[in-house]
């Protein structure tokens, strides 16, 4: 079965970067780009953009083309979220997702807190 | 970007039917393809796809869920509602790119 399991819950301080994976199994990886979602704590569902699989170029929504970046291990059927300079506002939990026009099927989230 | 608007909440009682709406700034048909979709989310879990172009039962779903619409209204109902039923609704489409998502609306108990 299709499973996207990401890594754990992240701590960080303002300016300090990260980045979290999302390790799919379960079907070919290259079929599906890779999709990532943001929620803030309370909030709705904000998309952030997609990465293709078979090359490699990652696609930004207009609020996430700075300090985002989109990447892949191809070899480990592997996906990452990278930010950089940490900002407050980053505290959500960022899932990531494939689909073809819905999403079929989600990561269980990584929870981010940035805090001083 | 297209946006998509939903009720932020809306009350029903266990056994009743449950409508949620949402409508879009912009047609998100093409042709008879309907590109809106429904998720249901708990708190605490990843969404999970109920219904996708519109009307068509994802996976697993049971069958008191049904969805329409066309153009830029779309209706998601739940019949009768469940107390596993309790969650936030997101209506999301991909007409267009960036895919966007409606701001959900929390369905609870009367």
């Amino acid at each position: 079965q299709i499973q996207l399991v990401q890594s754990g819950p992240e701590l960080k301080k303002p300016g300090e970067s990260l980045k979290i994976s999302c390790k799919a199994s379960g079907y070919t990886f290259t079929d599906y780009a890779m999709q990532w979602v943001k929620q803030a704590p309370g909030k709705g569902l904000q998309y952030m953009g997609w990465i293709n699989t078979q090359t490699g170029k990652p696609t930004y929504a207009d609020d996430f083309k700075e300090r985002f970046v989109f990447s892949l291990e191809t070899s480990a059927s592997t996906a990452y979220l990278q930010i950089n300079n940490l900002k407050n506002e980053d505290t959500a939990t960022y899932f990531c997702a494939i689909g073809e026009e819905a999403v079929d099927y989600w990561g269980q989230g990584v929870m981010v807190t940035v805090s001083s | 970007d297209i946006v998509l608007t939903q009720s932020p909440a809306l009350a029903v009682s266990l056994g009743q039917r449950a409508t949620i709406s949402c409508r879009a700034s912009q047609s998100v048909s093409i042709s008879r393809y309907n590109l809106m979709h429904w998720y249901q989310q708990k708190p605490g879990q990843q969404p999970k796809l109920l219904i996708y172009r519109a009307s068509n039962l994802a996976s697993g779903i049971p069958a008191r869920f049904s969805g329409s619409g066309s153009g830029t209204d779309f209706t998601l109902t739940i019949n009768p509602v469940q107390a596993d039923d309790i969650a936030t609704y997101y209506c999301q489409q991909s007409r267009e790119s960036p895919p966007t998502f409606g701001g959900g609306t929390k369905l609870e108990l009367k």
